[in-house]
């Protein structure tokens, strides 16, 4: 059958307000949990990570919340810049065996405007 | 830049084909991980390398294979190539081996199957 893309979720801010992205992982044997950002042509780039034993976890601007009850994981971007526009990713990551077995969510288009 | 590279950029083969992607980490970086990202499954984790090693396997079919060379480089082997494996493929490498840390992603190649 015809390949249809993705549906990818939106979500739309003004300049300068802040951003929560949300993402529901399947995994509560899960070790880590990852946020990429993916500018359109370019590869996915690092943002944060935090540990299954963390809650929380602040960086320049963004702040990862963990709830290991509800399986949710959270991104906040403070001050959300036009250059915040792209498509962020969850991952979770099991370690195991001396190795890293991630699964991503579908992502979660972020569209600032002015 | 990431300082990941990957070559080619973009490649277009038929049906049946194979072909070889290759991957040089940063340097100094051990861990190699090569993902797929396709319009209709979005991101896909399918192998990882860690100094040589296979380490975990995700979803990475029959027909794909991978190493990593003494020189840390990699590369991905697809044999048989389906129309359905057009698609974006990226590595990325990290300097350590236990949970994730920082993953630095290579531009991808963009492999077209006619």
């Amino acid at each position: 059958g015809e390949s249809v893309g993705l549906h990818l979720p939106t979500l739309s801010v003004q300049e300068g307000d802040n951003s929560i992205i949300n993402c529901a992982y399947s995994n509560s044997a899960s070790d880590y949990f990852i946020w990429y950002k993916q500018e359109s042509g370019k590869g996915p780039q690092f943002i944060i990570d935090i540990r299954s034993n963390m809650d929380k976890r602040q960086g320049q601007r963004v702040t990862v919340l963990l709830n290991k009850t509800v399986k949710h994981l959270s991104l906040q971007i403070a001050a959300t810049q036009p250059g915040d526009s792209a498509v962020y990713f969850c991952a979770e990551i099991r370690s195991g065996g001396g190795g890293n077995k991630l699964t991503f969510g579908t992502g979660t288009q972020l569209k600032v405007e002015l | 830049d990431s300082g990941v590279t990957q070559t080619p950029k973009h490649l277009i083969t038929a049906t049946g084909q194979r072909v070889t992607l290759r991957c040089s980490p940063r340097s100094g970086d051990l861990s190699v991980y090569w993902y797929q990202q396709s319009l209709d499954q979005g991101l896909q984790f399918l192998i990882h390398y860690y100094n040589g090693e296979e380490r975990a396997k995700g979803n990475i079919l029959e027909r794909f294979s991978a190493q990593q060379f003494p020189d840390l480089h990699s590369e991905l082997n697809l044999s048989s190539l389906e129309l359905g494996d057009s698609a974006l493929y990226f590595c990325a490498s990290s300097p350590i081996l236990a949970g994730v840390g920082e993953q630095y992603f290579g531009p991808g190649t963009r492999l077209t199957v006619t």
